[in-house]
């Protein structure tokens, strides 16, 4: 089983709607989450830390359920600029990320 | 603030030519280094990575290697490419927590 699996999409949504990506995780010995946006042909970015249960910065919601397994993000009120391949990113501790594949999402006018 | 430069950006090597990436980070002391690659299609995967001076990690067998002479250099450097060694690497530093800042990448072309 993969540590980090995420849905590879594309998610198609339009302008102003609310879209959801989950993150399924192995290791339960992560200690911290992480989302990336990576734009076409780009480097990843930091989008949001996960360190407990959640997180929240204007229209992004990260969650994270320990029972379960996953993360979550959340995005209200899509724009077209949000069209972009979102990574999910467990860090157990031994100096190293382990990276999803990433969801890819495209918002429509 | 901390800024990382990753250079070239951009390479097309023939098969069987050495190959040299520079990663060099601004601002900060003693972070800990890495190399990713990514290739078409698919996730990151992390090739090497350093905590220190001349302390390099190797996480996949293969003909690629990683230097860190300085507290802020990192190298990656093969001998003799393949055509498997194509895609996008990426350098990123952190200091602790696992929060990653990448590089703009390396487009690596092996013909």
């Amino acid at each position: 089983r993969k540590e980090v699996e995420q849905d590879p999409g594309p998610f198609n949504v339009p302008e102003g709607a609310t879209v959801a990506f989950n993150c399924t995780y192995s290791n339960s010995a992560s200690q911290s989450f992480f989302w990336y946006r990576q734009d076409c042909r780009k480097e990843p970015k930091l989008l949001m830390s996960v360190y407990s249960s959640g997180n929240e910065d204007g229209r992004f919601t990260a969650q994270l359920n320990r029972a379960s397994q996953y993360i979550s993000l959340l995005i209200r009120d899509s724009k077209l600029s949000d069209s972009a391949t979102y990574l999910c990113a467990g860090y157990s501790g031994y100096s190293t990320l382990t990276f999803g594949k990433g969801t890819m999402l495209l918002v429509s006018p | 603030s901390q800024t990382i430069h990753q250079w070239p950006a951009t390479l097309v090597q023939p098969v069987g030519s050495p190959l040299s990436l520079e990663c060099t980070v601004e601002g900060t002391s003693n972070p800990n280094l890495y190399w990713y690659r990514q290739a078409a299609g698919r996730g990151l995967q992390l090739l090497f990575y350093s905590v220190g001076i001349g302390q390099i990690s190797s996480e996949v067998p293969q003909n690629l290697s990683a230097s860190r002479p300085q507290d802020r250099q990192f190298i990656l450097s093969s001998k003799k490419l393949l055509l498997s060694d194509s895609g996008f690497y990426l350098c990123a530093w952190t200091m602790d927590r696992g929060e990653l800042f990448f590089g703009e990448g390396s487009r690596l072309t092996v013909l």
